[in-house]
């Protein structure tokens, strides 16, 4: 059974990067039919896609982050991980890494995310 | 404002038939699959729903999905106390090229 688990520290002060790394277990990362990604929820709020990358390195991002944000993937240890640039409070939020089902078409990233990992609390604070 | 809309809460009774609706635009469920997921309190969102109206294995039959034209429902049928939760609808955006969702539902049961 696929499971994902996220690790990375749980505060981190203000215009300094957030990393997180995701770690797949129980199936490969280079799979042809899946993207993984990153999803977080601030407290109390909805869910927003940050970003999802395939195995050969090929990334998307949310425009709202995409200056921000870097995505990258390490087949050989079953990783992938995201960094968030000049982070504020803004930024505090639970981030899932998912494993993202690659769509049809033109549209790659249509597909659903499933599993997700238990999520990883951020806070951004001094 | 998501890009998706939905009630902020839904409540039944036991036994009762919930519905969640999920509005959007041409741009997203005017074209593409809805997902839904279900995130029980304090866990990570579980996928419920996708393409529209399919089951993952180990999801109850209570639950089903619809669509047309520009919106999307998900309903709950004999609905059950393990079904309080916050239900999240999902698809592809056009506009923003990427998925969007919606900003949930938190359903009671009374």
């Amino acid at each position: 059974q696929l499971q994902l688990q996220e690790s990375g520290p749980g505060l981190v002060k203000p215009s300094e990067t957030l990393s997180l790394t995701c770690t797949v277990s129980g199936g490969s990362i280079s799979s042809s039919d899946y993207y993984w990604g990153w999803i977080r929820q601030p407290p109390g709020k909805g869910l927003e896609w940050i970003g999802s990358i395939y195995y050969s390195g090929r990334t998307h991002h949310n425009p709202s982050l995409q200056s921000r944000v870097t995505v990258s993937v390490d087949t050989s240890k079953n990783q992938f991980s995201l960094e968030l640039t000049s982070v504020t409070a803004a930024d505090t939020a639970v981030y899932y890494c998912a494993r993202h089902r690659v769509g049809a078409g033109s549209t790659p990233l249509s597909g659903w995310f499933d599993p997700w990992g238990q999520g990883n609390l951020v806070t951004v604070s001094s | 404002q998501s890009v998706l809309t939905q009630p902020p809460s839904a409540s039944g009774t036991p036994g009762q038939r919930v519905t969640i609706s999920c509005s959007g635009s041409s741009s997203n469920i005017g074209t593409y699959y809805v997902y839904w997921y279900q995130q029980l309190p304090g866990t990570a969102p579980k996928l419920l729903i996708y393409r529209n109206n399919q089951r993952p294995s180990g999801v109850p039959d209570r639950f089903s999905g619809s669509e047309s034209g520009t919106s999307a429902s998900l309903a709950i049928s004999g609905l059950r106390s393990e079904d309080e939760a916050d239900y999240f609808c999902a698809a592809w955006d056009d506009s923003l090229s990427g998925p969007v969702f919606g900003g949930g539902t938190k359903v009671t049961v009374l």
